[in-house]
């Protein structure tokens, strides 16, 4: 079955960095999109980021542009999320979230998500 | 990127019928079929259940159906449950792979 694991949360100051990563397996990795989503505590669910399934496409929601970077590697089946110059309101869990199809469309299937706290 | 636009809440007594409806523009939800809606409990992860705006993934109980009209998505539950009490989110494709949610819908069953 299809599986998503995300890792690498926790709790960093202002202004430091983050690499978020995740494990999926259950399909064929390199034949989709991939997203990130971020559902800040209470709030509803915010759209980050989404990468090809070729990694030739990488596109941003507007609060993240320039301070977050999507990569894969479908060599290892495993999706990141490279988190600089955080700020407090990146508090949020983030979700790894695979799209129905090979670009973006919309998204079918859902990790269990990690907690990124952002706080001096 | 602007959100879509979604009611903060709706309620419904068990088994009637309720529709919660999305708002984007003819950039979004009016030019592509590509509205997604999903259900999530508290503290728990979203779960899809309608895809392509009117689609139903397997497993997912026929009481859900989707719909659109112009710039408007709506999500109807028929037969309400009290299983149903969640949060519903929509997602549109807004093109230049960017994806757009709504802000969500607490569903109340009385």
């Amino acid at each position: 079955q299809v599986q998503l694991v995300e890792s690498g949360g926790g709790v960093v100051q202002p202004g430091r960095s983050l690499r978020l990563s995740c494990a999926v397996s259950g399909f064929t990795f390199s034949s989709f999109g991939m997203h990130w989503v971020r559902q800040a505590p209470g709030k509803g669910l915010e759209w980050v980021a989404v990468i090809w399934n070729d990694g030739s496409i990488k596109s941003y929601a507007d609060s993240v542009k320039g301070r977050l970077t999507i990569s894969r590697d479908n060599s290892k089946d495993t999706l990141f999320l490279q988190m600089n110059s955080l700020r407090a309101e990146d508090t949020a869990v983030y979700y790894c979230a695979r799209d129905h199809n090979l670009a973006a469309s919309g998204i079918d299937y859902w990790g269990q998500g990690t907690l990124v706290t952002v706080s001096s | 990127q602007s959100a879509l636009t979604q009611p903060a809440s709706v309620s419904g007594s068990p088994g009637q019928s309720i529709t919660i409806s999305c708002t984007g523009t003819s950039s979004d939800v009016g030019y592509y079929n590509l509205v997604f809606w999903y259900q999530q409990h508290p503290g728990k992860v979203p779960k899809v259940i309608i895809y392509e705006a009117s689609k139903r993934p397997s497993g997912v109980s026929n009481r859900f159906s989707g719909s659109t009209s112009g710039n408007t998505a709506s999500l109807t539950i028929s037969g309400l449950e009290a299983e149903d009490e969640a949060d519903y989110y929509c997602s549109s494709y807004a093109g230049s792979s960017l994806l757009v949610f709504g802000g969500g819908t607490k569903l109340t069953v009385l």
